[in-house]
């Protein structure tokens, strides 16, 4: 098992739709969660982290924590095509100093 | 203020030859990292500097060494270049213990090795 699982893709939403990514960890000691964004060539960027179970919005971005469940999610409202991007999932392990490990990322294609 | 910055940008390589990365920051951060990423396999851990003086394996260090000059740059070499180290390379950087965990990514080597 992968210790940061996301789905490949693509996928594919129209422009304003919900776009939902999805990503499952495997170390119940994971603390920290944080979703980086990457266009085509370019290096990963942060948008969101998030620390606690719940929900936690900036602006379009809503990110999910569900400890219990091991997975984190990432909602982009009123998508446009300029968030087409690759989204990389990243946890923090515990015990791992400073480390965080990637999942492979979601490509996301917005349709205009 | 640049961020981080590596140099350089693009490399090819013929089988055996050694190179040396370079990344340097100007944030005045405490940790650096090497990762690679390579398509299906996302990005992995090479090797990080928890702080200057400092230097660890990560999850994919063999073939590599590396060296923390000062607390600005990291160094990452192939002493001896393979195939299979074809990949894009990212140093990446980040305050520090008790800091924020953000990582600060630069702009990436693409190094082909033939």
């Amino acid at each position: 098992q992968k210790e940061v699982e996301q789905n490949s893709g693509p996928l594919s939403v129209p422009e304003g739709a919900i776009a939902s990514l999805n990503c499952t960890y495997s170390d119940r000691g994971s603390q920290s969660f944080f979703w980086y964004r990457q266009y085509s060539g370019k290096s990963p960027e942060l948008i969101m982290s998030i620390y606690s179970n719940g929900d936690k919005e900036d602006g379009r971005f809503t990110a999910q924590l569900n400890k219990a469940s091991q997975y984190v999610s990432l909602l982009i409202r009123d998508s446009q095509p300029s968030d087409s991007a690759t989204y990389l999932c990243a946890v923090n392990r515990s015990g791992g100093y400073q480390k965080v490990t990637f999942g492979t990322g979601t490509k996301l294609q917005v349709i205009p | 203020n640049a961020g981080v910055t590596q140099t350089p940008k693009f490399q090819v390589l013929k089988t055996g030859q050694s190179m040396t990365l370079q990344c340097a920051q100007d944030m005045n951060h405490n940790s650096m990292y090497w990762y690679r990423q390579d398509p299906g396999m996302g990005l992995r851990l090479i090797y990080y500097s928890a702080s200057e003086g400092t230097t660890d394996k990560g999850e994919v260090p063999n073939g590599y060494n590396v060296s923390r000059l000062n607390k600005r740059e990291f160094s990452l070499r192939l002493e001896s270049a393979a195939p299979s180290q074809t990949s894009v390379y990212f140093c990446a950087s980040n305050p520090g213990r008790g800091s924020s965990e953000t990582q600060y990514f630069g702009p990436g080597t693409r190094l082909l090795v033939l």
